[in-house]
């Protein structure tokens, strides 16, 4: 069985500044992890996501995350906040590759953005 | 790229009617799709994978005769809610996979937001 989990619920950061945003996987087999971003009202975008590839993984809007198998962790980083950067940010797993894979999300995280 | 289109994108009844949303696949075809539900300020909950061609697989505590899905086509799934209750206004997201490089990618749909009376 998969399972993520998303420390802080509501994350507050000044605009320039660095976000980090974390996620714990458990995972019986090799995960897939992926980060996906939701604006108000909205679907979910993915920004990136790590297949066993590269252990750090560059993503959309300048997000990067690192696979960390030694702590179970996926977390999420941008070095310079941007106003835009404003959304709910969810951290996900998937056990395979076929098309009937299940994909199980965090609780997610609300980022905000001080000026 | 890949889209995902949902109708309606908001829709407001009274309790005790049905109510359908649908899904398509606009560019690609998706033997699978899978049907979320949101509450307001919490994640994702997976409700049922709706299977082209066959029945759809529900998560343990989703009726299955509350909420029907049906995949007639690669393209499009539905999900009606039937008899509806203001216990079932909630967002409902869609979302189909697409083959990505290493791994399967979702693309979602905008969203549902559903309204009961």
């Amino acid at each position: 069985a998969q399972s993520v989990t998303q420390l802080g619920s509501h994350v507050s950061v000044s605009e320039g500044a660095l976000v980090l945003l974390r996620c714990n996987y458990s995972s019986s087999v090799p995960p897939y992890l992926f980060w996906y971003v939701q604006y108000p009202n909205q679907g979910l975008q993915l920004l990136l996501k790590y297949t066993s590839a590269a252990t750090l993984v560059k993503g959309i809007n300048g997000f990067e995350a690192e696979f960390k198998k030694s702590e179970t962790s996926f977390h999420l980083t941008k070095p310079s906040a941007h106003m835009r950067d404003a959304a709910e940010y969810f951290c996900a797993v998937s056990a395979g590759y076929s098309s009937a894979s299940k994909i199980i999300f965090g609780s997610g995280t609300r980022l905000s953005i001080r000026p | 790229g890949a889209v995902v289109s949902q109708h309606p994108s908001w829709v407001i009844c009274k309790s005790g009617t049905s109510v359908k949303i649908e899904c398509r696949s606009l560019d690609f075809q998706a033997t699978t799709m899978f049907w979320y539900r949101q509450f307001p300020k919490q994640s994702l909950m997976l409700m049922a994978t709706s299977n082209e061609g066959s029945k759809a697989t529900y998560e343990q505590g989703v009726e299955k005769d509350k909420f029907l899905i049906n995949h007639a086509s690669l393209t499009l799934s539905t999900l009606t809610v039937t008899s509806a209750h203001p216990e079932d206004s909630s967002f409902y997201i869609c979302s189909a996979p697409r083959k990505g490089p290493g791994a399967n990618v979702l693309t979602f749909g905008a969203g549902s937001r559903l309204t009961v009376l």
